[in-house]
């Protein structure tokens, strides 16, 4: 079983929709958690740590489910730009240092 | 965040040959990180490159085909030696820091190497 796994996707949404994407980690000592974005041919960059209590950033937002071991990103109001790959980060807390776990990424294709 | 570069943004090498990859951070930095990224594949880390020491490397690399440097805390090279085709992939240079978050981390923007 993969440490961290994602839908692969891809989602193709239009124009103002909402799109939801989940990911789950089989790691419990788990403590940090991310959602970045990384469009074709380029770098990941971040795009929103996940906190327990839920955060929001404009029009997305970020939960996370320790007890399931389940984070979520929700898109409100898909626009064309939102079209990239979505990679869902773990940080596992190891002596020394945390050791980051990149999911394999959701793709996702918002259309006019 | 940090700024990172990375050079060469691409390049095409002959299999056999050997590539030097150089990350440079505006800032200095503790931890510095060396990912591959295959097409169509998530990022898989070869090993953090430590300032003063060796890098510490990821299971299935080793020191002798991805040799890296860490010579200052705003610098790192990383070689891809005697490369194959199977090399061929983007390679990624990242920092962690940021004022919120210790553990978050940031990417150059990455060398496209494509082996022959």
């Amino acid at each position: 079983r993969k440490e961290v796994e994602q839908d692969p996707g891809p989602f193709n949404v239009p124009e103002g929709a909402t799109v939801a994407f989940n990911c789950t980690y089989s790691n419990s000592a788990s403590q940090s958690f991310f959602w970045y974005r990384q469009d074709c041919r380029k770098e990941p960059k971040l795009l929103m740590s996940v906190y327990s209590s839920g955060n929001e950033d404009g029009r997305f937002t970020a939960q996370l489910n320790r007890a399931s071991q389940y984070i979520s990103l929700l898109i409100r109001d898909s626009k064309l730009s939102d079209s990239a790959t979505y990679l869902c980060v773990v940080n596992i807390w190891e002596t020394g240092g945390f050791k980051t776990i990149f999911g394999a990424g959701t793709r996702l294709f918002v259309k006019a | 965040s940090a700024v990172i570069s990375q050079k060469p943004s691409r390049d095409i090498c002959q299999r056999g040959t050997s590539l030097t990859i150089q990350c440079q951070v505006d800032s200095q930095v503790t931890m510095m990180f060396w990912y591959r990224q295959q097409p169509g594949q998530s990022l898989t880390l070869i090993a953090t490159a430590n300032q003063g020491s060796e890098a510490t490397y990821e299971s299935g690399f080793v020191i002798d085909k991805f040799p890296i440097s860490r010579p200052n805390l705003t610098f790192s090279t990383l070689t891809v030696s005697n490369m194959s085709p199977e090399d061929s992939s983007i390679y990624l240079c990242s920092v962690e820091g940021g004022r919120d978050s210790t553990d978050t981390q940031y990417f150059g923007p990455g060398t496209r190497l494509t082996v022959l």
